[in-house]
């Protein structure tokens, strides 16, 4: 059974740094992995997605890499923000088990200013 | 940009009773879920459904649980007989291809059971 676990739990750094947050996974048989961010009370905002294929994704100022075959994501912020507060997800969907995703706990990320 | 909604954005009911939770996904999206996430613990899949049927249901997805999408719009979860550990954050999502595209999550509907 696939687990997805996120390190650290949380993390709080000042405005301006940049950081890593890190997702790994037990099963490396996976189609893809998607990265979620999400505020209190609030829905999931997808952020990446990464096919088994690739190696890293950027959008802005976010960057995940994937090493499918060590089972391990990272989600890299350049340049944080007070707005980038949130709880970050990552999540793994199997090859073989449909279109499920299976998430890890989250990292909770606050940028003070 | 197209979203995915849900309603009610937060829905109280006594243990036992039946309830529906509904959303819309993005209109052009093929393929349909539902998430759960009790508090303070990981978001759990339930259910994916595609071409009108469950192509996948999760163990938590007893009998008490349905999914409908009556026209071409909705997409329903329902709760026949409420319990205490139902209560959740439920999430719908959607996507317009399996696998290679991402799949987009509503604001969820808060469940409390009572």
């Amino acid at each position: 059974k696939q687990e997805v676990t996120q390190i650290p739990a949380a993390l709080s750094v000042p405005e301006g740094e940049n950081l890593v947050l890190n997702c790994s996974f037990t099963d490396s048989a996976i189609y893809n992995l998607q990265w979620f961010r999400q505020d209190p009370g609030k829905g999931l905002t997808s952020l990446l997605l990464i096919q088994s294929s690739q190696r890293e994704q950027t959008s802005g100022r976010l960057n995940a890499s994937l090493d499918k075959s060590s089972g391990r994501s990272t989600l890299y912020i350049a340049a944080s923000q007070p707005g980038d507060s949130a709880t970050y997800l990552c999540a793994v969907r199997q090859e073989t088990s449909g279109s499920r995703l299976t998430f890890g706990e989250g990292t909770q990320l606050t940028v003070n200013p | 940009e197209p979203e995915v909604t849900q309603t009610p954005s937060h829905q109280v009911t006594q243990m036992g009773q039946e309830v529906i939770l509904r959303c819309v996904p993005i209109s052009n999206h093929l393929y349909f879920y539902w998430y759960r996430q009790i508090l303070g613990q990981k978001v759990e899949f339930l259910v994916s459904f595609y071409n009108n049927e469950i192509s996948e249901k999760s163990e938590i997805f007893d009998d008490q649980f349905s999914v409908e999408r009556p026209d071409g719009s909705n997409f329903t979860l329902k709760i026949r007989s409420t319990k205490l550990e139902d209560s959740a954050m439920y999430f719908c999502a959607s996507q317009r291809l399996a696998g290679v595209s991402s799949q987009y999550f509503g604001p969820g509907t808060r469940l409390t059971v009572l």
